[in-house]
């Protein structure tokens, strides 16, 4: 069956750089039609979609955050990687990758979440 | 790139229906057939409710149905169960540009 699971810091300073890794199994990121993405909850706030990241290497941004986000995949490891840069307050959430079929287009399966705190 | 609206809350009773609706613009839920609504239970990741507008993955009750008319999504839990009672939003393809929004959410309170 198909698992995702995030992992990184829970806590970061603000102006750095937030790396959050995806690592999954029960699919392939390198099979055709398949997209992983984040999508982050600030707490008691709603959904904000935030990148995907597409089997043949599209990658899709939410235009506002675009120049902050990089969205990765390895596929070797089964891991797809976004980087924040230069994190703000504002950018405490629980963050959530999850698994997409384009045949489908909705999020299909999700990992557990995991919070960041951005604080000094 | 703003989110679609959703109104706050809704409520009934067990055994009644409720309809939440979902309102976006001709760029994004007016614009395509990718409308999809998810669940979310407190503490816990979204679940997938209904993708495409109007279908249901495998293993959601068929008490959940989407549909879609102009700019407005709408998303009808009927015979509400207790379990039932949760946070739910939509999403929809908002072209190659946002690619995709989230709506405001609504909570639904089975009374």
């Amino acid at each position: 069956q198909i698992t995702l699971k995030e992992s990184g810091p829970t806590l970061v300073k603000p102006t750095q750089t937030l790396t959050l890794t995806c690592t999954f199994s029960g699919f392939s990121v390198s099979s055709s039609g398949v997209g992983v993405g984040w999508i982050r909850q600030p707490p008691g706030k709603a959904l904000e979609w935030l990148a995907l990241i597409y089997w043949d290497d599209d990658k899709r941004y939410r235009p506002s955050l675009k120049s902050r986000l990089t969205i990765t995949k390895d596929t070797s490891k089964n891991q797809v990687v976004l980087t924040m840069t230069n994190m703000d307050p504002v950018d405490t959430a629980t963050y959530y990758c999850a698994h997409r079929r384009v045949v489908d287009w909705g999020f299909d399966y999700w990992g557990q979440g995991t919070l960041v705190t951005v604080s000094s | 790139q703003s989110a679609l609206t959703q109104p706050p809350s809704a409520s009934g009773s067990p055994g009644q229906s409720v309809t939440i609706s979902c309102t976006g613009t001709s760029s994004d839920v007016g614009g395509y057939n990718y409308v999809s609504w998810y669940q979310q239970h407190p503490g816990k990741a979204p679940k997938l409710m209904i993708h495409e507008v109007s279908k249901r993955p495998s293993g959601v009750p068929d008490r959940f149905s989407g549909s879609k008319s102009g700019n407005t999504a709408s998303l009808t839990v009927s015979g509400l169960q207790a379990e039932d009672e949760a946070d739910y939003y939509c999403s929809s393809y908002a072209g190659s540009n946002n690619f995709e929004v989230f709506g405001t959410g609504t909570k639904v309170t089975v009374l």
